[in-house]
């Protein structure tokens, strides 16, 4: 069974850093990785999706990297703003002939203090 | 305005009493999920839809039900809800295909007395 496990659960910088979030799992044959962040009372919004023959994906300050065969992947924010502040969350897709599974970690909370 | 719209947002019920939560889009998606949210466990699918008439379960389908009769509407059926489905219940959708991002809805959250 899929496990997904983000380090640390909680995180707090000053404005201006830059920062990495980390990301891991524990079954490799996965179709896709994708970051997200949630608000507090909003759903989540997708950040970046990388498919599983990618390394990389990069969405202005955002960069997200995969390495599919550690079962790891890194969230990059450059120059952290106040308005990044959001839990962020990772999750794993994997498609089998039984169906397809997405599979969340239980994210990172980011405080970016002005 | 592209948007999942679930409805209500917020219930507070009680045990045993059928209850219905809708989820709509307007991207003319063909994928649909139900996940809910809980501390310590985290997001976990419920149940998915790949089509109209075509739904599959996810990993904690039990205790709820689902229909999908037309392409914009998934709604969420617990037929007899219990306490321990107390949660926060996300619907979200995506294009064709497992490789496209997914957009959720801003949750509904379920009391169950």
């Amino acid at each position: 069974k899929q496990e997904v496990t983000q380090i640390p659960a909680a995180l707090s910088v000053p404005e201006g850093e830059n920062l990495v979030l980390n990301c891991s799992f524990t079954d490799s044959a996965i179709y896709n990785l994708q970051w997200f962040r949630q608000d507090p009372g909003k759903g989540l919004t997708s950040l970046l999706l990388i498919q599983s023959s990618q390394r990389e994906q990069t969405s202005g300050r955002l960069n997200a990297s995969l390495d599919k065969s550690s079962g790891r992947s890194t969230l990059y924010i450059a120059a952290s703003q106040p308005g990044d502040s959001a839990t962020y969350l990772c999750a794993v897709r994997k498609v089998e002939t039984s169906g397809s599974r997405l599979t969340f970690g239980e994210g990172t909370q980011l405080t970016v203090n002005p | 305005e592209a948007q999942v719209t679930q409805n209500p947002r917020y219930l507070i019920t009680v045990t045993g009493k059928k209850l219905t939560v809708t989820c709509s889009q307007n991207m003319n998606h063909e994928y649909m999920s139900w996940y809910r949210q809980d501390p310590g466990l985290g997001l976990r699918q419920i149940y998915y839809s790949m089509n109209v008439e075509v739904t599959d379960k996810g990993d904690v389908p039990e205790g709820y039900k689902v229909s999908r009769k037309e392409k914009r509407n998934f709604p969420l059926i617990l037929e007899s809800p219990s306490p321990n489905q107390t949660s926060l219940y996300f619907c979200a959708s995506s294009s064709t295909g497992w490789n496209q991002p997914q957009h959720f809805g801003d949750g509904t959250r379920l009391s169950i007395l």
